[in-house]
């Protein structure tokens, strides 16, 4: 079974509105962290933003935000006053509770988000 | 300074040839970490190596071997080269807590005629 999912593959939004990119988790771990990271043309991974399983608060850097539903296993991304250099490709990750290197990054498949001016 | 540095950035070679992939870290971190990606952009675990111990290996074929000689470094070397070994090769590191982030390489973009 899926353990990270991003149903949309494509999403487009105009210059300076918001966007939210859909991601969806299942683990039966109570210990687990949630990432999102940014991968534009150029090829890198950026990491953006990380929630834990057991934060109270979402998670927030700058004009990115994460909207953790623990009961839904939702962990969707929030991007406010989208911005041209926004267009990437955008992965959901999931670590699992095990240390000492187990805790591999496990991705959903990206959503490829466009910024129209 | 490059905290996860690669190299080559790009490999292209014959199918059958073997090859071999550096990745360095600055971070003091103790785990590293190989990850493929295909053409379709799918991301996957391929190594874990903590303090020089291999940890995860996730069904690979045993044409790829990483090698770890300290904490730093993590080398992939690849024999025997096939057509679906092409794609994009990230080293990462981190530390072991969940909450650690992983930080990527740049990514070696291999291509196999």
């Amino acid at each position: 079974a899926q353990k990270i999912t991003q149903t949309q593959p494509g999403m487009f939004v105009q210059e300076k509105e918001a966007v939210t990119l859909d991601c969806t988790y299942d683990t039966s771990d109570p210990s687990y962290g949630l990432f999102w990271y940014k991968q534009p043309s150029s090829g890198e991974m950026i990491f953006l933003i990380y929630q834990g399983s057991y934060d109270q608060q979402n998670a927030t850097e700058g004009r990115y935000s994460l909207n953790f539903q623990k009961a839904r296993k939702s962990a969707n991304l929030v991007i406010s006053a989208s911005q041209l250099g926004d267009s990437a490709m955008y992965f959901c990750a999931m670590r699992e509770g095990r240390g000492g290197g187990y805790n591999k990054l496990i991705f959903g498949a990206g959503t490829r988000l466009a910024v129209h001016p | 300074d490059t905290a996860v540095s690669q190299t080559p950035k790009y490999l292209v070679t014959q199918m059958g040839n073997d090859k071999s992939i550096k990745c360095e870290q600055n971070l003091g971190h103790d785990t590293m970490y190989w990850y493929k990606q295909d053409s379709k952009k799918f991301l996957k675990i391929m190594f874990s190596y903590n303090n020089k111990e291999l940890i995860i290996n996730e069904t690979v074929p045993n044409r790829f071997s990483p090698k770890s000689p300290d904490k730093a470094h993590l080398n992939l070397h690849i024999n025997s080269l096939e057509l679906g070994d092409s794609a994009v090769y990230f080293c990462a590191s981190s530390q072991n807590r969940v909450s650690d982030t992983q930080y990527f390489g740049p990514g070696t973009r291999l291509t196999v005629l």
